[in-house]
């Protein structure tokens, strides 16, 4: 069975500053779907970020880049500049194409002004 | 743009109780799933149903129970509630057929349930 794992329960990083989620995962398969998910007080699900594993390139999206290390089955966010409303928890999450998604524990990112 | 409605956004129920929680996907989404996220956890897939048909199922209790009906809402009902049933419950809706293969899961703002 796939699973995901977040080893950093909290995480504290400074207004402007850059700050490096971690993620690991476990799987046999290898065509499949890595994730980032933001989850504010609202508790909204918010897509942040999405990798392909079959892509060697990293993704990114304005502020937030990952590195997508296959081989190690490691998947981190990096979010530069970081901004108060960052302020959330994180889920890495994996699928299968057309499958459910499975979520780390989350970790839980503060930004100090 | 649309996005995924779910009703109730909160419901409180006394154990033993029955709940309804209903979702309306994204228009031309095929697939729906539902997640439970107790307080300080990371969410669980429940279920899913593609075009109407159960197409996986997670740890979901035998008290729980989802269709997907001819216009693509789902609705999960739940029977004699208890206490540990107190968790937000998302929906997500997906265009799994003609869709990108990484099958973006657009999440509803999710249905906050509390059993007393």
């Amino acid at each position: 069975a796939q699973t995901v794992t977040q080893s950093q329960p909290e995480m504290s990083v400074q207004e402007a500053e850059t700050v490096t989620l971690s993620c690991t995962y476990d799987t046999s398969e290898s065509d499949y779907y890595l994730f980032w998910y933001k989850q504010p007080p609202s508790r909204q699900m918010i897509l942040v970020i999405r990798q392909e594993a079959y892509k060697q390139q990293n993704a990114t999206e304005n502020r937030f880049s990952v590195n997508f290390q296959k081989a190690a089955k490691s998947f981190s966010l990096k979010i530069s500049d970081s901004q108060l409303g960052d302020a959330a928890m994180y889920f890495c999450a994996y699928n299968q194409e057309g499958g459910k998604l499975i979520f780390g524990q989350g970790t839980e990112l503060s930004v100090k002004p | 743009a649309a996005g995924v409605i779910q009703s109730p956004r909160h419901l409180i129920k006394e154990k033993r109780e029955t709940a309804t929680l209903k979702c309306y996907p994204i228009p031309r989404h095929d697939t729906v799933y539902w997640y439970q996220q107790g307080p300080g956890q990371d969410p669980q897939f429940l279920i899913s149903f593609y075009e109407k048909m159960q197409s996986d199922k997670g740890s979901i209790p035998d008290r729980f129970s989802a269709q997907q009906f001819s216009d693509y809402h789902s609705e999960l009902n739940m029977s004699s509630l208890e206490l540990g049933d107190s968790a937000l419950y998302f929906c997500a809706s997906s265009r799994t057929s003609g869709g990108p293969r990484y099958n973006e899961q657009f999440f509803g703002p999710g249905t906050r349930l509390t059993v007393l």
